[in-house]
Formats: structure tokens, C-alpha cells, sequence
């Protein structure tokens, strides 16, 4: 079955970076995107962007230009969310998802980042 | 962006019909989607392209309408379904979600 496992909770300074992982498996890799979603404390949910697994292109929402890269490490079936110069604000559960590139269809079961000094 | 508009809460008994609503501030064409999230939990797809049923979800939960409109209809609620509801359009980018509905128990 497909499924979609992330790295745990991180606790991060403001301007430091952390870089989350996402590992697929039950299905091929490269056949299906990936898309991350933000979900700040209490709040709903955000699209961040997507990547395309076949070429490695991603695309971002405009929040989330500059900051944040979506890469992937298609041998080991993982993709990764990166974000440098933390913000208290970056503070939320960010899951990634598989499907195409218009539905996010199997998600992970979310990485909290807390951005505490 | 594409706001898209959801009542906030909803009350409902077991066994009871529930419609939630969905509207979208330009069209979405059909590419709207519903997820269901319970408390500290990811959300799982329930409908997809406004209409169609994923994969092994009840055929208590339906899904209907196009352009700006969109329907979710739960019928008959179960207790298991006390969560809260988020629709979702790919149509424009960026994606945007709805901020949800809360279904509580009556």
C-alpha cells in the first residue's frame, strides 16, 4: 500500500534552516508528484508548491518563493522540504502529499516545526 | 488567489444528512477536491474532481457541483465522521483550500 512516512519534530532557532524528508513507498516513485502543505498551529491548510519527481522541476506558491526548495532523492524514493532563515512565523506541521499535478491524493502524517529563540 | 468559502461549523446527530458548502470566488471548473482531518491527523482525500469517490471511502460521503458552487453531502453521519471537512481547488494556481468546517456532535 502507498504510503508516505516523514522525519520527526524539529526545534530550530529563527534564522537557522531545517531540511524535512518525506519516503514513498508502495508505488513507483517517479510516476506521481509531490506537493507540500503548511498548516500553522490551529489554523487550515496551505498549499506551499509541488515538485515533478519524473524531472525534479518545482514549482512554488509565492509565499514560498525564496526561502524554501523542494528536492528530491529518487533512489531513495524521498523528497525534501528545505527552509533556511527560520521565522516564528515558519512555525507549523508541514505534510507532503502524492498524486498528479492538480490532486494531492496520499499524505504524510505531517513534521511539526516549531522556530523558538 | 481563488478564496474559497466554507461555513465554519456545523451540528449534527448520527444518522442525520449534512451538507457542506463550497464556494469559489472565480471558477474551478470541476477541479475541486474534499478531505476530511480529524484532530492531529493528515487529511485523507474523500472526493476528487467534485463528484467522484476515492478509493475506499463509504458511499455515504457524495460530492457535487462546477464552476463556483460545490456540495459535500454526508448521509447518513456517522460518529466517526466528527472531523473537520476542507474543500480544495487546483483549477488556479495557487491551489487554496477552503478553512474548513467543523462537524460537532448535536
Amino acid at each position: 500500500q502507498i504510503q508516505l512516512v516523514q522525519s520527526g519534530p524539529e526545534l530550530k532557532k529563527p534564522g537557522e534552516s531545517v531540511k524535512i524528508s518525506c519516503k514513498a513507498s508502495g508505488y513507483t516513485f517517479t510516476d506521481y508528484a509531490m506537493h507540500w502543505v503548511k498548516q500553522a498551529p490551529g489554523k487550515g491548510l496551505k498549499w506551499m508548491g509541488w515538485i515533478n519527481t519524473y524531472t525534479g522541476k518545482p514549482t512554488y506558491a509565492d509565499d514560498f518563493k525564496g526561502r524554501f526548495v523542494f528536492s528530491l532523492e529518487a533512489s531513495a524514493s524521498t523528497a525534501n522540504l528545505q527552509i533556511s532563515n527560520l521565522k516564528n512565523e515558519d512555525t507549523a506541521t508541514y505534510f507532503c502529499a502524492n498524486g498528479t499535478w492538480e490532486l494531492l491524493d496520499y499524505w504524510g502524517q505531517g513534521v511539526m516545526v516549531t522556530v523558538s529563540s | 488567489d481563488t478564496v474559497l468559502t466554507q461555513s465554519p461549523a456545523l451540528a449534527v446527530s448520527p444518522g442525520e444528512r449534512v451538507t457542506i458548502s463550497c464556494r469559489a470566488s472565480e471558477s474551478v471548473s470541476t477541479l475541486m477536491h474534499w478531505y476530511q482531518q480529524k484532530p492531529g491527523q493528515q487529511p485523507k482525500l474523500l472526493i476528487y474532481k467534485a463528484s467522484n469517490l476515492a478509493s475506499g471511502v463509504p458511499a455515504r460521503f457524495s460530492g457535487s457541483g462546477s464552476g463556483t458552487d460545490f456540495t459535500f453531502t454526508i448521509d447518513p453521519v456517522e460518529a466517526d465522521d466528527i472531523a473537520t471537512y476542507y474543500c480544495h481547488q487546483s483549477w488556479n494556481s495557487p491551489y487554496t483550500f477552503g478553512a474548513g468546517t467543523k462537524l460537532e456532535l448535536k
